[in-house]
């Protein structure tokens, strides 16, 4: 099955800087990868996705890129504000051939620090 | 739509207990998951079903969970009986399944289950 491992764990970062959260996968047929934000208690929102067939996807403050031959995607946040630190998942899952269960990482707690 | 409803928000209930998750999925949605978070080990998937039938249910923990969906609009996840290591989020979730591609799973607000 699909293995996921996101890092980093935890990551701080000043207000108005930038934060990358960086993602592995196993499963080179993953065609789908989603992030999700989780607020203190409240359930995980999608924020932004992407699909194979591009490398890299933006918007806003947000932007997402994936390398397939190295199997690993990135969350990018510029100019981050307190209002974005949260828990922020990835996740990866295949598309073709039936639905397939989507897999999440183990999450990064992103504190921003006014 | 209201999105995905989960009930009850909390739930504490006593170890040996029967405890009854309950999910209602945005409407249209074919694909229904049931999740577990915990902080050690963060989102767990326990089963999902397409079109109301049983999928994959690898990530039920033992026999004491079990899931069911009778209809389109309703389904259950049942821990009989209940144990303090039980303790944690349960998410539910629903989405829907476009050809060749998947797409965003909607989570609902959680149950917080406490087992004492």
């Amino acid at each position: 099955g699909e293995n996921v491992e996101q890092h980093p764990s935890t990551l701080s970062v000043q207000e108005g800087d930038s934060a990358v959260i960086k993602c592995t996968y196993s499963d080179s047929a993953s065609n789908y990868f989603p992030w999700y934000k989780q607020e203190l208690g409240k359930r995980p929102q999608l924020i932004i996705d992407i699909r194979s067939n591009v490398g890299e996807k933006k918007d806003q403050r947000i932007a997402v890129t994936l390398n397939k031959t190295a199997k690993h995607f990135s969350l990018h946040i510029t100019e981050t504000q307190p209002e974005d630190s949260a828990v922020y998942f990835c996740a990866a899952s295949k598309g073709t051939g039936g639905y397939q269960k989507v897999t999440f990482g183990t999450g990064t707690k992103l504190q921003v620090i006014p | 739509d209201a999105g995905v409803i989960q009930s009850p928000r909390h739930e504490v209930t006593e170890m040996g207990q029967e405890v009854t998750l309950r999910c209602k999925p945005i409407s249209g949605h074919d694909y229904l998951f049931w999740y577990r978070q915990t902080m050690m080990r963060g989102l767990e998937l326990l089963i999902y079903f397409n079109n109301n039938v049983p999928i994959d249910d690898s990530g039920m923990p033992e026999d004491r969970f079990s899931a069911k969906m009778p209809n389109a609009s309703f389904s259950t996840l049942k821990i009989q009986p209940s144990e303090p290591r039980d303790s944690a989020v349960y998410f539910c979730a629903s989405s829907f399944y476009l050809g060749t591609v998947n797409t965003e799973a909607f989570f609902g607000q959680g149950t917080r289950l406490t087992v004492v």
